[in-house]
């Protein structure tokens, strides 16, 4: 009964190459996020889908896009993959009227 | 812009000692402040949480946090310390503004606790 998970949660690709990395909650959480954590373990906020909306967009490159087929769903597709993603991506989502986030195990992202 | 300061990259504690993690923020309006764990290879846990009310809120594993909007300070303790707390330990802050803005972290403490 995992309340955010993530697939993968490890993935190795070389640079240029397309991938994705889903993510799926079953809170019934209303609005989901992407964080980047990078190799000083500093988190940062990327994106948040709010009845698959688009609510913020932080600097991050177009490469990066959040897909969001339903409520329960957000998944993050990079395209042309370069060294400097190497990061761990976290998914995490909250409910409206409440500003707790709960965060998915991760996927650890190494770009070669 | 909202901002938060941990100014403890590495803190060593021996196991049994208490503990005190210090986090200050900055924001306009009230905060919403929270702390969170990350033990090594997972993924961040929810320790607990300030909207509101009493200043020292309780969570689990036995921490606790005190908010000082004096010294804007939400600082992290717990009075006694286990091997297994030893993780990375981040406080953050949230919009009270009731928008769908994301969590903005600090870099984190690394606890490293002796036996």
């Amino acid at each position: 009964d995992t309340a955010v998970s993530q697939t993968p949660k490890y993935l190795v690709t070389q640079m240029g190459n397309d991938k994705s990395i889903k993510c799926e909650q079953n809170l019934g959480h209303d609005t989901m996020y992407w964080y980047k954590q990078d190799s000083k373990k500093f988190l940062k906020i990327m994106f948040s889908y709010n009845n698959k909306e688009l609510i913020i967009n932080e600097t991050v490159p177009n490469r990066f896009s959040p897909k969001s087929p339903d409520k329960a769903h957000l998944n993050l597709h990079i395209n042309s993959l370069e060294l400097g993603d190497s990061a761990v991506y976290f998914c995490a989502s909250r409910r409206d009227n409440s500003y707790e986030q709960y965060f998915g195990p991760g996927t650890r992202l190494t770009v070669t | 812009a909202q901002s938060v300061t941990q100014p403890d990259i590495h803190i060593t504690v021996s196991e049994g000692a208490s503990l005190e993690l210090r986090c200050n923020y900055s924001y306009g309006a009230t905060p919403y402040l929270f702390w969170y764990v990350q033990s090594p290879g997972q993924g961040l846990q929810l320790l607990l949480k300030y909207f509101s009310g009493d200043t020292l809120v309780q969570g689990i594993k036995g921490f606790e946090a005190e908010f000082k909007r004096s010294q804007s300070s939400f600082n992290l303790r717990k009075p006694s310390v286990h091997w297994s707390d030893a993780a990375e330990y981040f406080c953050a802050v949230g919009d009270s503004g009731g928008g769908a803005d994301g969590l903005t972290f600090g870099k984190g403490t690394h606890l490293i606790i002796q036996p």
